[in-house]
This record gives structure tokens, C-alpha cells and sequence, in this order.
């Protein structure tokens, strides 16, 4: 069976610094696809970004980074010079069946970012 | 091009009454799902459906809870005779053609936070 464990559940850094939420995933499949959702206070679910299995190349999109290591099987996610606006509860989550995207999620960690 | 819409927003019933979440896929989307988030908790998986078919319901409880997306309208989430327990965000994603699961991410709705009283 899959499982997405997000061990840190809160986090809190003062704004400007680096803070990187971890991510481990379980799964007996070859392939499947990792993601990370952020839920901002106001509730809705936000898509940050989708890796398939087979490409462990890092991603970088402005201040958001993601760190995929299928030999430790980690989907990590790093902010850097985090921001107030980063406050949230950001969800990993994992899709394992080709064709049905039905996702796994992890219990999420709530990040504060202090002013 | 709208995004997925779910509605209401915020449902209160009381207990033993019925709730009915509805979800409206993005345009051109043929698959629905539906996952529940109970209060600090993750979103937990509960159905997945196409028109008129339902292809993976095995996150719903087996009592009270149904859910359909007929050909025409969106798709619907019923709870009968609700409990406290049922409290809790509901959200819905859509996503195209199946074989195109690999390029697109579920398209999330805003959810529907069901307070039973």
C-alpha cells in the first residue's frame, strides 16, 4: 500500500530564512508521481508542483525548490528567504495507478513564518 | 475557463438531516473525485468517478455516504443522516481523459465545510 509521511508537523521560522519540509513516500510501484499542495489559511488547495518517478532532476521555481531522491524515496520542498505569505499547511501526496489520480496525501505540516 | 466549483461553500445541517456537496468539473473534464479532510488532518481519498460511472469507491464509508456525476450537471456528494463526525472539508478535483493523467495535476475546487450541529 502507498503511504506519504510528512514527520514534521508544524514548523516555524522567522521570515527570510530557509525552512525545507520533508516529505517520505512508500509505494511498491515503479511508477507514480509525487506532489505538493499548499492550503493557505482561506482554505483552498493550491498545486505547487508534479514529479513523475522517473525524473530526479531538482526544480526550481522562484523561491521554491524540490529535492526528489528515489533512493531514499524523499520528495523534499525548500523555501528560501521564506515570506509572511508562506504561511500554511503544505501537503505531499502521491499518485500511484497510471489513469486514476487518485493521490495519497501526507497529514501535512503547518508552516509560520514569523515576521 | 472556469475552475472546478464546488458549492456551497459552508453547509450546517443538524444531526440526522442531509447534506448534498456539488461539485462542477473544470470544462472538458470527465473525471471527478472526491476526498475528504477531516479538522487537522490530511485529505483522505473517497471516490472517483466518470460520467455516470463510479470506478473507485473505496474511501467511502459504507453507509449514508453516495455519490453520483450524472451525464448532465455536476457531480454530487450525499451524506444521509449526518453525524458530528462528519464534520469536516470536502473538497473535489477534476482531471481530463484518463491518459492524460501523467501531464496535468487534479484540479482542486475550493471545498465545502460541512458543520453538523
Amino acid at each position: 500500500a502507498q503511504k506519504v509521511t510528512q514527520a514534521q508537523t508544524e514548523i516555524s521560522v522567522v521570515e527570510k530564512e530557509d525552512v525545507t519540509l520533508d516529505c517520505v513516500y512508500e509505494t511498491r510501484d515503479t511508477t507514480y508521481y509525487l506532489f505538493w499542495y499548499k492550503q493557505p489559511p482561506s482554505g483552498e488547495l493550491v498545486f505547487l508542483i508534479r514529479r513523475n518517478s522517473f525524473d530526479e532532476q531538482n526544480e526550481i521555481s522562484g523561491r521554491y525548490s524540490w529535492n526528489f531522491q528515489k533512493s531514499t524515496s524523499s520528495f523534499n520542498f525548500t523555501i528560501t528567504a521564506s515570506q509572511v505569505v508562506d504561511s500554511a499547511v503544505y501537503f505531499c501526496a502521491l499518485s500511484e495507478n497510471f489513469g486514476n489520480e487518485k493521490l495519497t496525501f501526507g497529514t501535512g505540516t503547518r508552516l509560520t513564518i514569523i515576521p | 475557463n472556469a475552475g472546478v466549483m464546488q458549492n456551497p461553500r459552508h453547509l450546517v445541517r443538524r444531526r440526522g438531516q442531509e447534506a448534498r456537496l456539488r461539485c462542477s468539473p473544470m470544462k472538458g473534464h470527465s473525471h471527478v473525485y472526491w476526498y475528504r479532510q477531516l479538522p487537522e488532518e490530511g485529505l483522505k481519498f473517497m471516490v472517483y468517478l466518470q460520467k455516470e460511472n463510479i470506478i473507485d469507491e473505496s474511501g467511502m464509508p459504507k453507509e449514508r455516504f453516495s455519490a453520483e456525476f450524472p451525464k448532465e450537471g455536476p457531480s454530487i456528494l450525499r451524506i444521509q443522516q449526518v453525524v458530528r463526525g462528519d464534520s469536516a472539508a470536502y473538497f473535489c478535483a477534476s482531471s481530463p481523459r484518463q491518459a492524460t493523467i501523467m501531464n496535468t495535476e487534479a484540479f482542486f475546487g475550493q471545498g465545502t465545510r460541512l458543520t453538523v450541529v
